[in-house]
């Protein structure tokens, strides 16, 4: 059985950097095709793609958010963990974690959700 | 990051049919099957519905349908049921990089 779960803070100041930790279960991050992902969604808003790490150690970044992101996995402990830098109340949002599979990238299990807020 | 168009609204009484289409500048997205659709349930997190176009994972009732022509992929619900009320989002990977619709919410009325 797959699953995901993320887990962080639910509060941050602006200016300060947020990391989340995306605990999974149910395969290996170094098998063949299987990605992780950070997505996420502000309150009543569309949903957002943020970084992609796989099993190789490959990174890639939403070009918007730039130089802010930094996304890493142990694949030992079966982790995927997500920081941003200088957050603003404008990151105030649910972040998800979700598995990728596939050539066409699909993301086939998602986590819960954490919602952090952002406060100035 | 929305280089996926879909309306913001569609709705349908119990028993319809309705069809959400998602656009693209190219059909790219499409001829490479790389589109999946999502449904986001009030405060919920998005579940898979359709990927690679037509493709239904194990467990989605077959009342859901992903089709595709031109550069427009679309998922279409037949026998709308109360639940199905959500938001639903297509997705797409193209040149390295996702791209979302903005979502469409469906009412059933």
């Amino acid at each position: 059985q797959v699953t995901l779960r993320e887990s962080g803070p639910a509060l941050v100041k602006a200016t300060q950097t947020l990391t989340l930790t995306c605990n999974f279960s149910g395969f290996s991050l170094t098998s063949s095709g299987m990605s992780v992902t950070w997505i996420r969604q502000p309150p009543g808003k569309a949903l957002e793609w943020l970084a992609l790490v796989d099993g190789k150690g490959f990174r890639h970044y939403t070009d918007s958010l730039g130089t802010r992101l930094t996304i890493s996995r142990d694949t030992s402990e079966n982790q995927v963990v997500f920081t941003m830098t200088k957050v603003d109340p404008a990151d105030t949002a649910t972040y998800y974690c979700a598995r990728v599979v596939g050539e066409s990238h699909y993301f086939d299990y998602w986590g819960q959700g954490i919602l952090v807020t952002v406060s100035s | 990051q929305s280089a996926l168009t879909q309306p913001p609204s569609v709705s349908g009484s119990p028993g319809q049919s309705v069809t959400i289409p998602c656009t693209g500048s190219t059909s790219d997205f499409i001829n490479y099957r790389r589109v999946s659709w999502y449904q986001q349930p009030p405060g919920t997190a998005p579940k898979l519905l359709i990927f690679e176009v037509t493709n239904r994972p194990s467990g989605v009732p077959d009342r859901f349908s992903g089709s595709a022509s031109g550069n427009t992929a679309s998922l279409t619900i037949s026998g709308l049921q109360t639940e199905d009320e959500a938001v639903y989002y297509c997705i797409s990977y193209i040149g390295a990089n996702f791209h979302f619709g903005g979502g469409t919410k469906l009412t059933v009325l």
